[in-house]
């Protein structure tokens, strides 16, 4: 099956700071999804962005489906941008969507 | 409001005990998902059910067991087959197929006592 991988595990950023997060993908995909989960392990949907671009606010999301990989950026980040970021994946042929393991951000003030 | 929500929050199970997390939804999703994390880990999919009176085994089946008799409810039982049941347990739901965006309720946290 699909193999998702995500990169940096951990990421420690000042108030105010502007950050990437990637996402590599080992096989085609028709659905491609972000999530944010809080420290109270609460999942939030992002981005629901199997190709292209999509922006929300201070959070941008940018699939490039022909090479694999999917970024996330954070601009301006916030105290309440911490926790954990979640890319899943699911080709045709999957029954599942298949999630990387995360990166760990933390954003000091 | 609509919603997922689940309950309960924390759940103690004493081996060779059954236990049952609820999941309920007023989204009006088709879809719902039975998800379980692991410290420092992804999600995995337990079960699915893409409609009512029909679910499907995801990766990581074994030792459990979910029935869908009504659309806004999908149940999962940790049985006792379960040898390393403890737990972050997430329902989800969708308007549709996987190929949709998923919606997640707060979390069920499972300890074996």
């Amino acid at each position: 099956g699909i193999q998702v991988e995500q990169s940096p595990p951990d990421l420690i950023l000042q108030e105010g700071a502007n950050s990437t997060l990637r996402c590599n993908f080992s096989d085609s995909v028709n659905n491609l999804q972000w999530f944010h989960q809080n420290p109270w392990g609460q999942l939030i949907n992002l981005f629901y962005i199997p190709s292209g671009t999509k922006q929300n606010g201070r959070l941008s999301a940018t699939t490039v489906a022909t090479e694999r990989y999917s970024l996330l950026y954070i601009s301006s980040s916030q105290t309440t941008d911490s926790g954990v970021y979640f890319c899943a994946a699911a080709n045709q042929a999957g029954t599942a969507l298949i999630f990387g393991k995360g990166t760990t951000l933390s954003v000091s003030s | 409001d609509g919603g997922i929500t689940q309950s309960p929050k924390y759940l103690f199970r004493k081996e060779g005990q059954n236990v049952t997390l609820s999941c309920e939804q007023n989204l009006n999703h088709d879809a719902m998902y039975w998800y379980r994390q692991d410290p420092g880990q992804g999600l995995r999919l337990i079960y699915y059910s893409q409609i009512v009176n029909d679910f499907q085994k995801g990766d990581i089946a074994e030792g459990y067991s979910v029935s869908r008799e009504k659309k806004e409810s999908f149940p999962l039982t940790v049985t006792s087959a379960q040898k390393n049941p403890t737990a972050f347990y997430l329902c989800a739901s969708s308007t549709g197929t996987l190929q949709q965006t998923q919606y997640f309720g707060p979390g069920t946290r499972l300890l074996v006592l």
